[in-house]
């Protein structure tokens, strides 16, 4: 069975850092690219960064762009997403999820239950 | 603003069907086939039902469809359920500075 599982939400302060992760299992992990998407409180859905399948490459939006970095240990079969200067605004639920297609960044066939991240003072 | 314009809400009767919209421009849906739709249930992870427009996954009924025209992507579903009812949400490849975009959602309610 093909799962993922986020952890390391919490709540940060403005301004602060917080990692999370997400463990993948029951499939070829480093052949997939794997996405970040996130739902504020009452919002939609955001699409927040994708990382290739080796880790060389990744796009973020542009509301998070030189604040959050993801990344990925193939070898543990594990997504980090990195997240530093965080602001009230990123308070969400974050889902971590792959790609369905081995060869480009769309279409999210798997999800996490997600992590609840909550920015406040 | 979401870069995708669906509408807020759609809603139907059991055993029908409706279209939901998903509007962009020739920087993402009009120009490219990469459009995905997910059903979002809330409290629950979505699910991907149309992928690369109008492509299936496994596991999901042949009720759901997917199509594109010009600027503007739709999914069908046809033999309205009650579990149907969820939001919705299109999704796309941009080449603006933002890899990939979402649409504001769609609340489709089954009267």
């Amino acid at each position: 069975e093909v799962l993922l599982l986020e952890s390391g939400g919490g709540l940060v302060q403005p301004g602060g850092s917080l990692r999370l992760s997400c463990a993948a299992s029951g499939f070829t992990f480093s052949s997939y690219a794997m996405s970040w998407v996130r739902q504020a409180p009452g919002k939609g859905l955001e699409w927040v960064s994708v990382i290739s399948g080796g880790g060389g490459t990744t796009y973020y939006a542009d509301s998070v762009k030189g604040r959050f970095t993801s990344s990925r240990d193939n070898s543990k079969t594990t997504l980090f997403l990195q997240m530093n200067s965080l602001r009230v605004e990123d308070t969400a639920v974050y889902y971590c999820a792959k790609v369905i297609r081995s060869n480009n960044y769309y279409g999210l066939d798997v999800w996490g239950q997600g992590t609840t991240v909550t920015v406040s003072s | 603003q979401s870069a995708l314009t669906q509408p807020a809400s759609v809603s139907g009767s059991p055993g029908q069907s409706i279209t939901i919209s998903c509007t962009g421009t020739s920087s993402d849906v009009g120009g490219y086939n990469y459009v995905s739709w997910y059903q979002h249930h809330p409290g629950k992870a979505p699910k991907l039902m149309i992928y690369e427009v109008s492509n299936r996954p496994s596991g999901v009924p042949d009720r759901f469809s997917g199509s594109k025209s010009g600027y503007t992507a739709s999914l069908t579903i046809s033999g309205l359920q009650a579990e149907d009812e969820a939001d919705y949400y299109c999704s796309s490849h941009s080449s603006s500075s933002t890899l990939v975009v979402f649409g504001g959602g769609t609340k489709l309610t089954v009267l």
